[in-house]
């Protein structure tokens, strides 16, 4: 299973861009790269999923390095509302044909005033 | 409003006693999870289920159980076999073409 890595935790001036690293060295060809984010003892939220191609949505833009073993997700202008816990996911192929997500222990990113 | 719905909340038990976590999504989703979470950690899949009647064990079944009666409701039981209950658990659903999990709100077990 391929894992990821994150930093532990990141601080954002409000109205700056987050750009929130993430590796993933051991990801397979056709596994994916989700992101979501956890606010405080909430359910996870979808932000952003991508393959090789940079993405971009309402919320945030996600860039897949050529190789595929590590990606980058941009908050374009962060605010105190961004403050939670981001987590890079990879969506893996289970034996039995399904899919299930491998998480990480994310990235705590605080967005400062 | 379509959704997934958790219940309780909070929850409570004595040490030994099975407890039964409800999760319901009215999204006609095909796909349904549960995840365990522990404080500073991410999420741990427990079972999944793709279709009605049938599921799989996740990463952390044992001392889990689960049923699939109806398309709508995924309940899981923790069971006395368990060691260390106590945590925050998260249902999700997902159409069949495994695109984006929806996640319910938890609950959050505390077994005493």
């Amino acid at each position: 299973d391929a894992k990821t890595t994150q930093p532990p935790s990141m601080d954002c001036a409000e109205g700056r861009a987050a750009n929130l690293p993430c590796n993933h060295s051991t990801i397979s060809g056709n596994e994916y790269v989700y992101w979501y984010r956890q606010i405080h003892s909430q359910g996870p939220q979808y932000i952003i999923h991508g393959l090789k191609n940079n993405e971009t949505n309402e919320m945030a833009s996600l860039i897949i390095t050529e190789d595929r073993k590590s990606s980058t997700l941009i908050l374009p202008h962060a605010t105190l509302r961004d403050t939670a816990v981001y987590y890079c996911i990879v969506r893996a192929q289970t034996s039995s044909g399904t899919y299930k997500y491998i998480f990480g222990t994310g990235t705590r990113l605080k967005v400062l005033a | 409003d379509g959704g997934i719905t958790q219940s309780p909340k909070y929850l409570f038990r004595k040490e030994g006693q099975n407890v039964t976590l409800s999760c319901e999504q009215n999204l006609n989703h095909d796909a349904m999870y549960w995840y365990r979470q522990d404080p500073g950690q991410g999420l741990r899949l427990i079972y999944y289920s793709q279709i009605v009647n049938d599921f799989q064990k996740g990463d952390i079944a044992e001392g889990y159980s689960v049923s699939r009666e109806k398309k709508e409701s995924f309940p899981l039981t923790v069971t006395s076999a368990q060691k260390n209950p106590t945590a925050f658990y998260l249902c999700a659903s997902s159409t069949i073409s495994y695109n984006e999990q929806f996640f319910g709100p938890g609950t959050r077990l505390t077994v005493l």
